[in-house]
């Protein structure tokens, strides 16, 4: 079956633009994380969803740092007024339900920020 | 809240020789632990876990971690390397709250693998 998807692989933008990036989660998968992946920071979590509930957004690093996810399945982290210190990969996590299921991570989302 | 930290940034052993990866963590509950592998430019991929079960997890690919209350420990452990088994390794701990089982990770150990 098909794994977690991104999109997309890269993406290079100018300070200030906004990004849009996308997170596939395995079908059938109520469980949703984003997280980042820097040089400086390695791992962190960003946001977290399960099914209809509210999200947990205690990892977003600043108010620009936004996600959705639309009718359970695809999730939008969305970069208002990108700087580059975001550049970084953003990282898309699904499980088959809260609780301590395994994280399948897709491959990820390279943001460059000139 | 819990943190992990990994001995190491970088590893270096011989085809055939043993790998140890060692990972500490701090807890204030039983913890969920895990190590994940990434190869280059690929997303991250479980290795095993622990869950309070057997306090010896074996994974995949040969790979096996042993928890350890006492020493806070979890530290991976495969008997021969492969030339294969080049890529940079995380340790993990969830990090609950509510039902988010959020991990949080070590800086990550870049195993390189000599012929």
């Amino acid at each position: 079956g098909a794994g977690v998807s991104q999109s997309p692989s890269n993406k290079v933008t100018e300070k200030g633009k906004d990004v849009e990036l996308r997170c596939d989660p395995i079908s059938g998968h109520t469980a949703l994380y984003w997280y980042r992946q820097s040089l400086g920071q390695g791992l962190e979590f960003l946001i977290y969803f399960q099914g209809n509930s509210a999200p947990d957004k205690s990892g977003l690093p600043s108010d620009r740092f936004s996600a959705e996810r639309t009718g359970g399945s695809v999730s939008t982290l969305t970069i208002q007024r990108t700087q580059q210190e975001d550049s970084a990969v953003y990282l898309c996590a699904s499980s088959l339900s809260s609780g301590i299921n395994e994280q399948f991570f897709g491959p990820g989302t390279r943001l460059t920020v000139l | 809240a819990q943190s992990v930290t990994q001995l190491g940034s970088h590893v270096s052993v011989s085809e055939g020789a043993l790998v140890l990866l060692r990972c500490n963590y701090s807890s204030s509950v039983p913890p969920y632990l895990f190590w994940y592998v990434q190869y280059p430019n690929q997303g991250l991929q479980l290795l095993l876990k622990y869950t309070s079960a057997a306090t010896l997890v074996k994974g995949i690919n040969g790979f096996e971690a042993e928890f350890k209350k006492s020493e806070t420990s979890f530290h991976l452990t495969k008997p021969s390397a492969h030339m294969s088994d080049a890529a940079e390794y995380f340790c993990a701990v969830s990090d609950q709250r509510g039902s988010n089982y959020k991990l949080t990770f070590g800086k990550g150990t870049l195993l390189t693998v000599n012929p």
